[in-house]
């Protein structure tokens, strides 16, 4: 079966500039997080989505970030008025079972000019 | 709050040699779970292993193998005859029951294995 699909793969965009990020996870699985990965540096939660629960948005760095779940599949992260400091890889995983194994998409190498 | 913390930033080890990746964790959970993952420099992230707070047994995959010393808090990723594809960076993670399950990751460390 698929994997975590995530799209664009790349995203170039200008400062001020509102980006959206879309993750499609693997058929059947409840949970799906996103996570954001700067160059060098480890992975930071930004928000977590399982079932038809609200998600747990305590890992969003600002009130620019905002993400939705629609119909408990494809997933949408939205950066408004995008910074320098934005850029970055932006990865999201999903798994059947909260607290189980993760998997991972390929991420979405966001740039901002 | 729980919290990973890994100190090398870079290994270095020779091919067919056994290499030992560093990992302590802060929690105040009694009961977690802890990870690890690779990431190739094509960005994706594998999961590697997974070790239970309370199972009695070292996890083991392969050739891969999870040195737990819960009392020192220390969940130290073993590579048994590294080989040129181990080349990457590894993240160990903790649970996050605190936080919708998600996983608090270390700053990794980058594996360099020669020929």
């Amino acid at each position: 079966g698929a994997g975590v699909s995530q799209s664009p793969s790349n995203k170039v965009t200008e400062k001020g500039k509102d980006v959206e990020l879309r993750c499609d996870p693997i058929s059947g699985h409840t949970a799906l997080y996103w996570y954001r990965q700067s160059l060098g540096q480890g992975l930071e939660f930004l928000i977590y989505f399982q079932g038809n629960s609200a998600p747990d948005k305590s890992g969003l760095p600002s009130d620019r970030f905002s993400a939705e779940r629609t119909g408990g599949s494809v997933s949408t992260l939205t950066i408004q008025r995008t910074q320098q400091e934005d850029s970055a890889v932006y990865l999201c995983a999903s798994t059947s079972t909260a607290g189980m194994t993760l998997h991972f998409g390929n991420g979405t190498r966001l740039t901002v000019t | 709050a729980q919290k990973i913390t890994q100190t090398q930033p870079g290994m270095f080890v020779q091919e067919k040699e056994a290499v030992t990746l560093d990992c302590t964790y802060d929690t105040s959970d009694p009961s977690y779970g802890l990870f690890w993952y690779k990431q190739p420099s094509s960005g994706e992230m594998i999961f590697l292993i997974y070790q239970g707070s309370y199972d009695q047994q070292n996890a083991t995959e392969g050739r891969y193998s999870l040195n737990f010393q819960k009392a020192r808090k220390s969940a130290n990723l073993v590579i048994s005859a590294s080989q040129l594809g181990d080349s990457a960076m590894y993240f160990c993670a903790i649970l996050n029951s605190n936080s919708g399950y998600a996983l608090n990751f270390g700053k990794g460390t980058s594996l360099l294995v020669t020929p």
